[in-house]
C-alpha cells in the first residue's frame, strides 16, 4: 500500500526566504507525481506535475524535482512571500490510477 | 487547464436530511472523482463517476450513503444522504486531463448540526 509523508508538517519562515518542502513515498512503481496547494477551506490549486519518466518541472518561482528510485520530491520556492503561505500537499498515482495524498505541510511566510 | 465549478460552495445542514452537490466542468473529460477532505485530514477518494454506468465507490464508502450521478462527460453530482455531524466535510470534484493532471473544483463545505 503506497503511503506518501510530508516532512516538516509545518514550516514559518520570513519572507524572501528560499524553501524547500519534501515528500517522500513508499512504492516508486508511480505514473506522475503533482503537488497542490491549498488554502484554508478551499480546494486544490495544481502547481506542478512531474511525470515519472521526469527529474524536474518548473514554473515561476517554484521547482519540483523528482528521484523516483529513491522515493522522494522536493518543492523548491524562491523568494517566499506572504501570498505563499498555504498548505502545500503531494499527491502521487500509481497502478491503477490511484491517487495517493500526502500529509500536507503548513507554510506560513512572515512579513 | 480545465475549470471545475461546484455548488455550493458552502452550506449548514440538519442532521438527517440530505444535500446534492453538483460539479460542472468546462470541457468533456472521461474521469471525474469525489473526494472528502474531513476538518484537519488529507483527501479521501470517496468514488470515481462514471459517464453512463454506475460509480465505483471505495472501501468504506457505499451508494446509498453517497449517491453519484454522470450524466454526461461535462457534469456530476454527489449527494450526501442522511446526514450526520460526522458528514461535516470539505467535498471536492476533481477531473484528470489526458496529460494526467489532476484539477480541483473550490470544494463545497459542510456542516451538519
Amino acid at each position: 500500500k503506497q503511503e506518501v509523508t510530508q516532512i516538516p508538517a509545518a514550516l514559518s519562515v520570513p519572507e524572501g526566504e528560499n524553501l524547500v518542502l519534501n515528500c517522500s513515498f513508499t512504492d516508486s512503481a508511480i505514473y506522475n507525481l503533482q503537488w497542490f496547494r491549498q488554502d484554508p477551506g478551499k480546494g486544490l490549486t495544481s502547481l506542478l506535475l512531474i511525470q515519472s519518466s521526469q527529474r524536474e518541472q518548473t514554473s515561476g518561482r517554484l521547482n519540483a524535482s523528482l528521484d523516483k528510485s529513491s522515493g522522494r520530491s522536493t518543492l523548491y520556492i524562491a523568494a517566499s512571500q506572504p501570498g505563499d503561505s498555504a498548505t502545500y500537499l503531494c499527491a502521487v498515482t500509481g497502478g491503477g490510477n490511484k491517487l495517493t495524498f500526502g500529509t500536507g505541510t503548513q507554510l506560513k511566510v512572515e512579513l | 487547464s480545465a475549470v471545475i465549478s461546484q455548488k455550493p460552495s458552502r452550506d449548514i445542514c440538519q442532521r438527517g436530511t440530505s444535500l446534492t452537490i453538483q460539479c460542472q466542468v468546462d470541457s468533456q473529460v472521461t474521469m471525474m472523482f469525489w473526494y472528502r477532505q474531513q476538518p484537519g485530514q488529507s483527501l479521501t477518494l470517496i468514488a470515481t463517476a462514471n459517464q453512463g454506468s454506475e460509480a465505483t465507490y471505495e472501501s468504506g464508502f457505499v451508494i446509498d450513503k453517497f449517491p453519484i450521478s454522470r450524466p454526461n462527460l461535462t457534469f456530476s453530482t454527489l449527494t450526501v444522504s442522511n446526514m450526520s455531524p460526522e458528514d461535516s466535510s470539505i467535498y471536492l470534484c476533481s477531473v484528470r486531463e489526458g496529460t494526467g493532471e489532476l484539477f480541483f473544483g473550490e470544494g463545497s463545505r459542510l456542516t451538519v448540526l
